[in-house]
């Protein structure tokens, strides 16, 4: 069956760090892949799309690395703020169909 | 711009009882789709629109569940009778249009959801 596994444990991050998320994947075959910020008791925010033929994609202080060998997206932030407290979602595509699939994300806690 | 407006934000019913959320999508976005998310879950496809038209509803529980998109613009999520588990957020996200920029066609705008309470 399909699965989207992020990291399961919340990660505590000292500002000015760099928080690095992990997304893999099993049984897709993905167009591309997407990351969404989401506040308590908000929708998701989309942040970043990273397609199957790149393997990296920056924007301000994110990264999104795509390595479709291992199947697997890294996600960085780096010089880390309280703002970007939140938790993370990864999402793929597969290149079969049109359903937008979620992980169950990553809450990250930048401490001041 | 708005964005994608979803009512009630909180709901609180018995068991057994009826519910609807309603959705009105950002202008112009043709897709439209209906998650559902548990605490400490990702969201989860229920139904997908294309206009008016259900291009994907095999998540959605049809015995209870139920949807429409009149016109191709607001859309309705039902369930009767609820049950204990439907306690949920059920978010609303548009895709579409033509605002140009990074994955204008891929990225979707959610709603802030409904958070549905089934006691």
């Amino acid at each position: 069956s399909q699965k989207i596994e992020q990291n399961s444990e919340a990660l505590n991050i000292q500002e000015g760090k760099t928080a690095t998320l992990t997304c893999n994947y099993t049984n897709y075959s993905p167009a591309y892949l997407q990351w969404y910020r989401q506040d308590p008791g908000r929708g998701p925010v989309f942040l970043l799309l990273i397609r199957e033929n790149e393997k990296e994609k920056r924007k301000e202080r994110l990264k999104v690395t795509f390595d479709t060998t291992l199947k697997q997206s890294l996600f960085h932030i780096t010089a880390s703020q309280p703002a970007d407290s939140a938790t993370y979602l990864c999402a793929l595509e597969g290149s079969n169909d049109y359903k937008l699939s979620f992980g169950a994300g990553t809450t990250v806690t930048v401490r001041a | 711009e708005a964005g994608v407006v979803q009512s009630p934000r909180y709901k609180i019913i018995e068991k057994k009882q009826p519910v609807a959320f309603w959705c009105n999508p950002i202008s112009g976005h043709n897709t439209l789709y209906w998650y559902r998310q548990n605490l400490g879950q990702g969201p989860e496809l229920l139904i997908r629109y294309e206009n008016e038209e259900a291009v994907d509803d095999s998540q959605l529980p049809k015995d209870r569940f139920s949807a429409e998109r009149l016109k191709g613009v607001d859309s309705t999520l039902k369930i009767q009778p609820a049950e204990l588990g439907d306690s949920a957020v059920y978010l609303c996200a548009s895709q579409g249009g033509s605002t140009g920029g990074e994955a204008t066609n891929e990225k979707l705008f959610f709603g802030s959801g409904t958070q549905l309470s089934v006691l």
